[in-house]
């Protein structure tokens, strides 16, 4: 069974600096998806980055990387430039592409502070 | 349309009681997720709907709890002589698949407190 660790139960960052999030991730799939979420204090969760395990190139949204390590089943975030609206919880988050599973595997979130 | 809608958003109840929440997702999404999150941890997986279909059921989900999506609209998620630890934050979420993989958009969630 896949599992998604992330190893970071809270994080913090002074506004406009740099700082990156964790996770690992065991699974025995050569293909799969995986994420990273944002769920603001008392707001919806919504997708921040996602990436593609066939592709190689890692992807970036705006001040959001990820550094995706393949075989050290690593998936990490890097957010540039933080801003205060960058604070909430994180979580990576894990998708099979087999047909017909289409069950998504959270970890158990990085909070992230944004000090000012 | 305005994303993922749940009602209602909190709810309280005694042990014992049964209780039903409603999931409203985007119009044009067929797949329907059902999550279960306590404080301090992520979303855990409890079922998925593809249309009308429940494909996927955790074992997570006793016995006790039930889900449907009539017509591959709405769906509902009824929980069954309710025990102090349902108590937790019921998210749902709505896909589509676009290219290789689908996106989920998230509702706000349903509060549950079991006294």
């Amino acid at each position: 069974a896949q599992t998604v660790t992330q190893s970071q139960p809270e994080m913090s960052v002074q506004e406009a600096e740099t700082v990156t999030l964790s996770c690992t991730y065991d699974t025995s799939e050569s293909d799969y998806y995986l994420f990273w979420y944002k769920q603001p204090p008392s707001r919806q969760m919504i997708l921040v980055i996602r990436q593609e395990a066939y592709k190689q190139q890692n992807a970036t949204e705006n001040r959001f990387s990820v550094n995706f390590q393949k075989a050290a089943k690593s998936f990490s975030l890097k957010i540039s430039d933080s801003q205060l609206g960058d604070a909430a919880m994180y979580f990576c988050a894990y998708r099979s592409p087999v047909s017909g599973t289409y069950k998504y595997i959270f970890g158990t979130g990085t909070r992230l502070k944004v000090l000012a | 349309d305005t994303g993922v809608s749940q009602d209602p958003r909190h709810k309280i109840t005694k042990r014992g009681q049964n209780v039903t929440f409603r999931c409203d997702p985007i119009s044009e999404h067929n797949r329907l997720y059902w999550y279960r999150q306590t404080l301090g941890q992520g979303p855990e997986f409890l079922t998925y709907f593809q249309n009308e279909a429940q494909l996927e059921k955790s074992r997570l989900l006793s016995d006790r709890f039930s889900a449907e999506r009539p017509k591959g609209s709405f769906s509902t998620l009824e929980i069954q002589r309710t025990e102090q630890g349902d108590s937790a934050m019921y998210l749902c979420a709505s896909t589509v698949e676009v290219g290789p993989t689908d996106t989920q958009y998230f509702g706000p969630g349903t509060r549950l407190t079991v006294l």
